[in-house]
């Protein structure tokens, strides 16, 4: 079984600063990682992905995320953050099994951006 | 391209009632999942569907059943609901399931609030 664990319940950064959200999951099998980023009152909007092929990922709004495997990590980095990126931000692992493939979410990390 | 769409987007029931739930598929897409966020927790997976059969189920009763129509589309139907079952549900979908779709993008909808009195 899958597992993810996002350290940090509630991160909270400095416009302009780095914004660095930790993920580390836990997979028998070669995972597909995803961030998803939800905004209060909505459904969840895709960041980015990893399937295989390199390691560092670029998504949308300037995000970007790195697959460590030794490390099992999935870290979310931004290296300036906005007011827009006040939200909350989960992130997923994702296995194939027995003809059918789910999403294993972490409990999710409230970004908060400070004037 | 109209995406993921649920309805209702509010509900309030009561204890022991009975709740219907809608979700239409992104245009294209043929795999329908459905997710449970309680508050203050990541999303939990309920079940999949893909065409019209249960395709996949996580640790939920018996009570969450679903359906999913020769159009793709999708409901969620819980029994005998308890105050547990008061959350946020999510419906996603997805362009298909074959190989190794696992990382295909499950696409998600603004999903229903059901909240159990």
């Amino acid at each position: 079984a899958q597992s993810v664990t996002q350290l940090g319940s509630h991160v909270s950064v400095s416009e302009g600063a780095l914004v660095l959200l930790r993920c580390n999951y836990s997979s028998s099998v070669p995972p597909y990682l995803f961030w998803y980023v939800q905004y209060p009152n909505q459904g969840l909007q895709l960041l980015l992905k990893y399937t295989t092929g390199a390691t560092l990922v670029k998504g949308i709004n300037g995000f970007e995320a790195e697959f460590k495997k030794s490390e099992t990590s999935f870290h979310l980095t931004k290296p300036s953050a906005h007011m827009s990126d006040a939200a909350e931000y989960f992130c997923a692992v994702s296995v194939a099994g027995a003809g059918s493939y789910q999403l294993t979410f972490g409990k999710g990390t409230k970004l908060s951006v400070i004037p | 391209e109209t995406g993921v769409t649920q309805s209702p987007t509010h509900l309030i029931k009561t204890r022991g009632q009975q709740v219907t739930l809608r979700c239409s598929s992104q245009s294209g897409h043929n795999t329908v999942s459905w997710y449970q966020q309680a508050l203050g927790q990541g999303p939990q997976f309920i079940f999949q569907y893909y065409r019209e059969e249960e395709n996949g189920r996580g640790n939920f009763p018996p009570r969450f059943s679903g359906l999913q129509f020769p159009n793709y589309s999708s409901e969620l139907n819980v029994n005998a609901l308890e105050l547990d079952d008061s959350a946020l549900y999510l419906c996603a979908s997805s362009p298909g399931l074959a190989g190794a779709l696992a990382k295909n993008i499950q696409y998600f909808g603004a999903g229903t609030r059901l909240s159990v009195l």
